[in-house]
């Protein structure tokens, strides 16, 4: 069964760093494109970045891009988000997002990051 | 960017209905569609992928057609446990964008 867990959300302020985690099994985790969702208080979902499952490549949306980093370490089946720069309009439920085909076929429970003075 | 526009926003509908969800794109996508399901405190959950295909374990109840720049997500009757928001996404173009969702109520 493909499990993802997302952890790290936190209450940061603007201008703050956070760092996500989101530990995988169930599925060869290196095999597969990975993903960040995110989706603000009332809002809908918004892909932020993705990575290809040997890491080699990256993508941003252009409201993360330069302040958001993606990673992935495969010897631990974990996926990571460097969030730098944090802004209030950054607050949301971070959903962690296995790709399949350009779609995504599995997602985490999401973690809350806050960004708020 | 390719914008993604759902309608309608609301669909209020009572068990055992059909429901017609419409998702258009501002340029071709070819058969690069797919549509989630999102229930509030859940995990969203992918139900159909290129335009028409079952994702694994969804029920036949929910069927997607389509191509190009309109797509038809159909629930043929609704169980209680439909009413939920759905979202539409295409993986023609980079960026990956997402509709803004057509939330289904209890009519």
């Amino acid at each position: 069964e493909v499990q993802l867990m997302e952890s790290g959300g936190d209450l940061v302020q603007p201008g703050g760093s956070l760092r996500l985690s989101c530990a995988a099994s169930g599925f060869t985790f290196s095999t597969y494109a990975m993903n960040w969702v995110r989706q603000a208080p009332g809002k809908g979902l918004e892909w932020v970045s993705s990575i290809s499952g040997s890491g080699g490549s990256t993508y941003y949306a252009d409201s993360v891009k330069g302040r958001f980093t993606i990673s992935r370490d495969n010897s631990k089946n974990t996926l990571y988000l460097q969030m730098n720069s944090l802004r209030a309009e950054d607050t949301a439920v971070f959903y962690c997002a296995k790709g399949w085909s350009g779609y995504i076929d599995h997602w985490g429970q999401g973690t809350l990051v806050t960004v708020s003075s | 960017e390719i914008v993604l526009t759902q309608s309608p926003a609301t669909l209020s509908l009572s068990p055992g209905e059909r429901a017609t969800l419409s998702c258009r794109a501002s340029q071709s996508v070819s058969s690069y569609l797919a549509w989630y399901q999102h229930k509030p405190g859940q995990a969203p959950r992918l139900l159909i992928y290129d335009a028409s295909n079952r994702a694994s374990g969804i029920p036949a109840r929910f069927s997607g057609s389509g191509s190009g720049t309109d797509f038809t997500l159909t629930i043929s009757s609704l169980e209680p446990e439909d009413f939920a928001v759905y979202y539409c996404q295409q993986r023609s173009n980079w960026p990956v964008t997402f509709g803004p969702g057509t939330k289904v109520d209890i009519k």
